[in-house]
C-alpha cells in the first residue's frame, strides 16, 4: 500500500534549535508539496517541487526555512533557527502531474 | 490567482439525511477540483476529483460532487450521512501546472 511517509511524527524543540522534517514521497510521483496547518491560518503552501525542481516557495519564510529534494525519494524541510510561532503541523504530499496529491500523516512541531 | 471559498465553517446534519458541503473557486483556465477529508490527528485523505468530463463525479465512501462552471462551484454531497462522516472537509483547486490551493475547511458534524 503506497503512502507518503513523514518523520518524525512529533517534535518538541527549544527556540533557536534547528529542526529537520523528512518526507518520502510515493515511488514514481513527480510532484512534492510542503504545507503547514494551523488553526488560525489553515493550510498554507510552503514549497512545491516538480521533478525535484522547486517551482513555488513564495509561502516560505526565506530567512529561516529551506526545502530541498536531495533525490527523488527524499524531501526535507528545515527551520533554523526555530521560533515558537513555527509551532504547527507540517504536511508533505506527493502526486503525479496535475492529478490528486496524497498526504502524509504530518509532523507536529512544538517550539518552546 | 487561484482561490477557494467554503462559505460554511460548520455544517450539522442528522444521520440518514442528505448532506451538502459548499465550495466555490476562482482559477485561470480550466480548473482541476478536489475534495479531501481530514480526521483528527491525521493527514488529508483524497475523496474525489474533477478534471474533465461528466459534471457529476463520484468518489470514496459514497460521496459525490457536482461541477458547475457557470456558478464556479463544486459542492460535495452524500445522499445519506453517517456519524462516521463527521470530520473536516477541504475543497481544493489547481490550475494546469500550478500548486493546490485549499479552502479554509468545513467541519461536518453528523448527529445520531
Amino acid at each position: 500500500d503506497a503512502r507518503v511517509t513523514q518523520t518524525p511524527r512529533d517534535k518538541v524543540t527549544e527556540m533557536g534549535q534547528e529542526v529537520t522534517m523528512r518526507c518520502q514521497p510515493i515511488l514514481g510521483h513527480n510532484t512534492v508539496f510542503w504545507y503547514r496547518q494551523t488553526m488560525m491560518q489553515g493550510l498554507e503552501l510552503l514549497a512545491y517541487f516538480r521533478n525535484r525542481a522547486p517551482l513555488d516557495d513564495s509561502g516560505m519564510p526565506k530567512d529561516r526555512f529551506s526545502a530541498e529534494m536531495p533525490d527523488a525519494t527524499l524531501a526535507t524541510l528545515k527551520i533554523q533557527p526555530s521560533e515558537p510561532r513555527d509551532s504547527a503541523v507540517y504536511f508533505c504530499a506527493s502526486g503525479l502531474g496535475d492529478s490528486e496529491a496524497f498526504f502524509g500523516q504530518g509532523t507536529r512541531l512544538t517550539v518552546v | 490567482a487561484q482561490s477557494v471559498a467554503q462559505p460554511e465553517d460548520q455544517v450539522n446534519v442528522a444521520e440518514g439525511n442528505p448532506l451538502t458541503v459548499k465550495c466555490t473557486y476562482s482559477v485561470s483556465g480550466n480548473p482541476y477540483l478536489f475534495w479531501y477529508v481530514q480526521y483528527p490527528n491525521r493527514g488529508l485523505q483524497f475523496l474525489l476529483k474533477y478534471i474533465t468530463g461528466d459534471n457529476l463525479v463520484k468518489g470514496s465512501y459514497g460521496f459525490e460532487a457536482e461541477f458547475n462552471k457557470s456558478q464556479t462551484s463544486f459542492h460535495l454531497k452524500k445522499p445519506s450521512a453517517l456519524v462516521s462522516d463527521s470530520a473536516l472537509y477541504f475543497c481544493a483547486v489547481k490550475g494546469y501546472g500550478q500548486n493546490f490551493v485549499f479552502g479554509p475547511g468545513t467541519r461536518l458534524s453528523v448527529l445520531p
